[in-house]
C-alpha cells in the first residue's frame, strides 16, 4: 500500500539559509500533520492542515510556514535557519473525512527529512 | 511535567520474556490512545490503537484505564526484532487531533 512520501530525505543547510520540505500524503487522505523530532527527543507537533486549510498550530517558530496544496501535498518552508533547527521532520497523514464519511484519527508517518544546519 | 509520561528504560530482556510498559497522561479530555514503535532514526510506526475494553494483536496486548489515566502495553514471547523504542501517544482532543508523544521506552531484546 502507498505510504506517506517525504522529500528530500536528507538536507544540509548553512545558518540563515532557507529550506523547503515536501510531503505527499497517503492517497485520499485529507489531513496532513508536521512534527519535529530533535536528537533524543520525542516528536513535537508543529502544524496541521485539513482540506488545504490550516487546522491546528503547535510549537512552530514564526520563521516557519507551511501550506497544503490542491493535490493535498504539503510544504514546510523554513527561513533564517538556526543550528537548533537540526532535527528529523516528519509528516503524517490521516483521513479525517467529512459529513457522511468515516472519521479516523489514526496518523501514518512518512520516513522523515533529516535536516542538518551547519 | 510532561503531558504523557513513560519510563525511558532501557528494558533489557532475553528472547522469550514478557515485558510490560506503562504510561500516564494528564489530559483527561484525550479520547484516542496509541502505541507507536520507533526504530533508530526512522519514523514512528503504528503498533496498535488502545481501546477502553483492552485489545490484543498477536503477542501484543494494550490496556487503557481512563479513571487512572493510565495505558499499558504487554509484549509476550519477546523477539530480537522487538528491540525498538515504544512511544505512548495520545491525541489532545482539541481541534484537529494533534498527537502528543511520550518520550518513549527503549526495549532491548537479547539472544
Amino acid at each position: 500500500a502507498a505510504g506517506v512520501i517525504q522529500s528530500p530525505r536528507h538536507l544540509i543547510k548553512e545558518k540563515r539559509e532557507t529550506a523547503t520540505l515536501k510531503c505527499y500524503p497517503i492517497p485520499r487522505h485529507d489531513t496532513v500533520y508536521w512534527y519535529q523530532q530533535g536528537p533524543g527527543q520525542d516528536p513535537q507537533f508543529l502544524i496541521s492542515f485539513y482540506e488545504k486549510m490550516q487546522s491546528d498550530k503547535g510549537s512552530i517558530p514564526d520563521r516557519f510556514s507551511a501550506q497544503q496544496f490542491s493535490d493535498y501535498h504539503s510544504e514546510l518552508n523554513m527561513s533564517s535557519l538556526e543550528l537548533g533547527d537540526s532535527a528529523l521532520y516528519f509528516c503524517a497523514s490521516s483521513l479525517r473525512g467529512g459529513p457522511g464519511l468515516v472519521f479516523s484519527d489514526t496518523q501514518y508517518f512518512g520516513p522523515g527529512t533529516r535536516l542538518t544546519v551547519l | 511535567r510532561k503531558e504523557v509520561e513513560q519510563d525511558p528504560g532501557p528494558f533489557n530482556v532475553p528472547e522469550g520474556a514478557t515485558v510490560a510498559f506503562n504510561c500516564t497522561y494528564s489530559n483527561s479530555a484525550s479520547q484516542s490512545f496509541f502505541w507507536y514503535r520507533q526504530d533508530c532514526r526512522k519514523e514512528p510506526k503504528l503498533l496498535m490503537s488502545v481501546y477502553s475494553s483492552g485489545n490484543e494483536d498477536g503477542r501484543f496486548t494494550a490496556q487503557l484505564n481512563r479513571a487512572s489515566q493510565y495505558i499499558s502495553l504487554l509484549i509476550r514471547d519477546s523477539k530480537l526484532s522487538d528491540s525498538a523504542t515504544y512511544l505512548c501517544v495520545v491525541n489532545d482532543n482539541t481541534g484537529f487531533q494533534k498527537l502528543v508523544f511520550g518520550t518513549g521506552t527503549r526495549l532491548l531484546v537479547s539472544p
